[in-house]
């Protein structure tokens, strides 16, 4: 399968915890972006990153939230002190091409987020 | 910030009906993607369009950019029960960097 890879598909998390998303783009892609879908809402833009580089954090908020795309290995979404308004679901996408405005974005399945 | 209204939000059709999605902006996209996305998963590419008058069928779907690439439409011709998704057009531009504008859905049910 050499699609977009996203793990775990499910979390539960206590407010408080920390949730850890890991997401692995389709093979050749070197482009990685977040976005979060909350109940009811559409997607929204979370972080656009290359391998070891953030190009674009604007969509992520301020606090509690971080992304990486290691030289090795997947991009990880990380949320510290979990709280309920972050249950949602995660998606991560990848495209492979250097104009990331006309290239097509993959999605991956999701990982869906439940905060206690 | 860029903006696509997405209409309608709500369809219930029956089987054999033709309807279209309408995907408009007052802004100018660089590339327009469609999606269906099933309860429970990702959403799955059906189509991206970058050329602004481009119309691109995918069997009984067919899929329009506008001239001035601000607004782009799917149609579905005699729908059947298994096109029953969620409908989801995305805009990139350089303007927005990597970052897919996302309109806010459309759910569709076919009915039997």
């Amino acid at each position: 399968n050499a699609g977009v890879m996203q793990n775990p598909r499910h979390l539960v998390r206590r407010r408080g915890q920390e949730a850890r998303l890991r997401c692995s783009p389709m093979k050749g892609h070197s482009h990685v972006y977040w976005y979060r879908q909350l109940p009811e809402e559409g997607l929204k833009f979370m972080v656009y990153l290359q391998k070891e580089n953030i190009i674009d954090e604007s969509g992520m908020p301020k606090e509690r939230f971080s992304a990486e795309f290691p030289k090795e290995g997947p991009s990880i979404l990380r949320i510290q002190q979990v709280v309920r308004g972050d249950s949602a679901a995660y998606f991560c996408a990848s495209s492979g091409t250097s104009d990331p405005s006309t290239d097509t974005q993959y999605f991956g399945p999701g990982t869906r987020l439940t905060v206690l | 910030t860029q903006l696509l209204e997405q209409s309608p939000q709500f369809l219930s059709i029956q089987e054999g009906e033709n309807l279209t999605v309408y995907c408009n902006s007052s802004s100018v996209f660089s590339s327009l993607q469609w999606y269906r996305q099933e309860p429970g998963e990702g959403p799955v590419l059906l189509v991206t369009v970058v050329t602004g008058g481009e119309v691109k069928k995918l069997k009984r779907l067919t899929f329009q950019f506008g001239d001035a690439r601000k607004d782009s439409s799917l149609h579905i011709t005699a729908a059947q029960t298994g096109d029953t998704g969620l409908y989801l057009c995305a805009g990139g531009s350089k303007v927005q960097g990597g970052k897919l504008i996302f309109g806010q859905g459309t759910e569709l049910s076919v009915k039997p």
